[in-house]
């Protein structure tokens, strides 16, 4: 199994306060995302890194920010959690290694409640 | 804007029966389709990565085949198990490697 760690695994936290969800990788990939995964409409991405200091938005990027200091720590903020924001967040790892040859590997997921 | 389209939602088949999963793209400008298996409550694993410049790819009793100028892929179950059961997601890899999902076919294999 790749390095993938995610941290919490789950939280409830209360509507209004800032949250953050930490995705740890070991195998020094260069791409790291943030996807959630709501019934109905499946994986979306919220934000995602090709580098240290070097991130941009996906589709649902919105009340979320994300960190990326070092390349195996890809962090993300909710800034104020709201009850949409219930969720299961994944994180996800990459590295091309050649035109086509990029496999992406998942973490095992946060649960979070926003009450 | 692409979108990823797997029918059918969700299959139940006996044990032993072979049976293939569909997965759909609208945009052909990818760089290789994934498949991966999720179990309840866990994370996406893995099954196989189709290059763009490939056909299809096998492991062990899965083989996945992509037609890229048809938007197509599917993923082919062999002699399938109990423990097959699992929702199966295709993605496609566009440029600045984002990874569009399919929302997935949910597959219950009875004994």
């Amino acid at each position: 199994d790749a390095g993938i760690t995610q941290s919490p695994r789950h939280k409830v936290t209360e509507t209004g306060t800032p949250v953050t969800l930490r995705c740890h990788q070991t195998e020094n990939h260069r791409y790291m995302y943030w996807y959630r995964q709501d019934p109905g409409h499946g994986l979306r991405l919220i934000h995602y890194s090709y580098g240290v200091k070097d991130t941009d938005k996906g589709e649902v990027s919105d009340g979320y920010s994300v960190s990326r200091s070092k390349t195996e720590d890809f962090l993300l903020t909710l800034e104020s959690a709201t009850s949409s924001q219930t969720s299961v967040y994944f994180c996800a790892i990459s590295e091309s290694v050649g035109f086509g040859n990029t496999e992406a590997f998942f973490g095992q997921g946060t649960r979070l409640t926003v009450v | 804007k692409q979108e990823v389209t797997q029918i059918p939602a969700a299959l139940s088949v006996p044990e032993g029966e072979n049976l293939v999963l569909n997965c759909s793209f609208t945009d052909s400008a990818i760089y290789n389709l994934q498949w991966f298996r999720q179990d309840p409550g866990k994370g996406l694993t893995s099954l196989l990565l189709i290059q763009s410049s490939q056909r299809e790819q096998t492991s062990g009793r899965l083989n996945a085949s992509l037609d890229k100028s048809s938007g197509r892929s599917t993923l082919y179950i062999a002699a399938s198990q109990p423990g097959d059961s699992a929702t199966y997601l295709c993605a496609v890899l566009q440029g600045a490697q984002k990874l569009v999902f399919g929302q997935g076919t949910r597959l219950t294999i009875n004994p």
